[in-house]
């Protein structure tokens, strides 16, 4: 069974770079799936951010994409996200998920979800 | 850019009832269409891909239908547990989720 679990700050000062880092386990990183993170602010719809495959690969939310990186540290079987020169609108809660690459591109395993707040 | 517009955005029914969602899509999706279910607090949970195949572990109760821009997922008997907020995912180009139906009993 496929889990991830996110990690990092809860809390990240307005203007600062949110930090969050999504474990893997039950599945290699290198694995045929992208690697994505999708955010909820709260009371909202889902927002996809972006998606990293294991060769380094990366697609981002045309919307977001100034201001977000994906990195992936296989040996770590981990993904990463940084989102810069945040404002309280990018709170939410950030899930990382994994998207297959065949048949509708659904997301087929989520983190339980970790609530950032941008607050000073 | 594909829109994604799902309806209604709530609805009340009983148990035992036939539960309609729909979601259609600006242009064509083919069947790149996925649904979810959240409850709160938690993360969101597939229950069909493909417009209408079942996720493994998920009630049969649950299916969907559609392809091209319209799409459906129907509860077929609604059960208590069935009360979570449902959307639809478009997974035929930049993923994009619908702005999802609250269900409640």
């Amino acid at each position: 069974q496929v889990q991830l679990q996110e990690s990092g700050p809860r809390l990240v000062k307005p203007s600062g770079t949110l930090s969050l880092t999504c474990a893997v386990s039950g599945d290699s990183i290198s694995s045929n799936n992208w690697w994505s993170w999708v955010r909820q602010p709260p009371g909202k719809g889902l927002e996809w951010i972006g998606e990293i495959y294991h060769s380094g690969s990366t697609n981002y939310n045309p919307s977001l994409k100034s201001r977000v990186t994906i990195s992936v540290d296989k040996s770590k079987n981990q993904f990463s996200l940084k989102l810069y020169s945040v404002t309280a609108a990018d709170t939410a809660v950030y899930y990382c998920a994994s998207k297959t690459v065949i048949s509708s591109r659904s997301f087929d395993y989520w983190g339980q979800g970790t609530l950032v707040t941008v607050s000073s | 850019d594909i829109q994604m517009t799902q309806s209604p955005s709530s609805l009340s029914a009983s148990v035992g009832d036939r539960v309609t969602i729909t979601c259609r899509a600006s242009q064509s999706i083919s069947t790149y269409l996925n649904w979810y279910q959240q409850k709160p607090g938690k993360a969101p949970k597939l229950l069909i891909y493909a417009a209408s195949s079942l996720q493994s572990g998920v009630p049969s109760r649950f299916s969907g239908s559609g392809s091209g821009t319209d799409f459906t997922l129907t509860i077929s008997s609604l059960q208590p547990e069935d009360a979570a907020t449902y959307c639809c995912q478009q997974g035929y180009s930049t993923p994009l989720f619908g702005g999802g139906t609250k269900v409640e009993i």
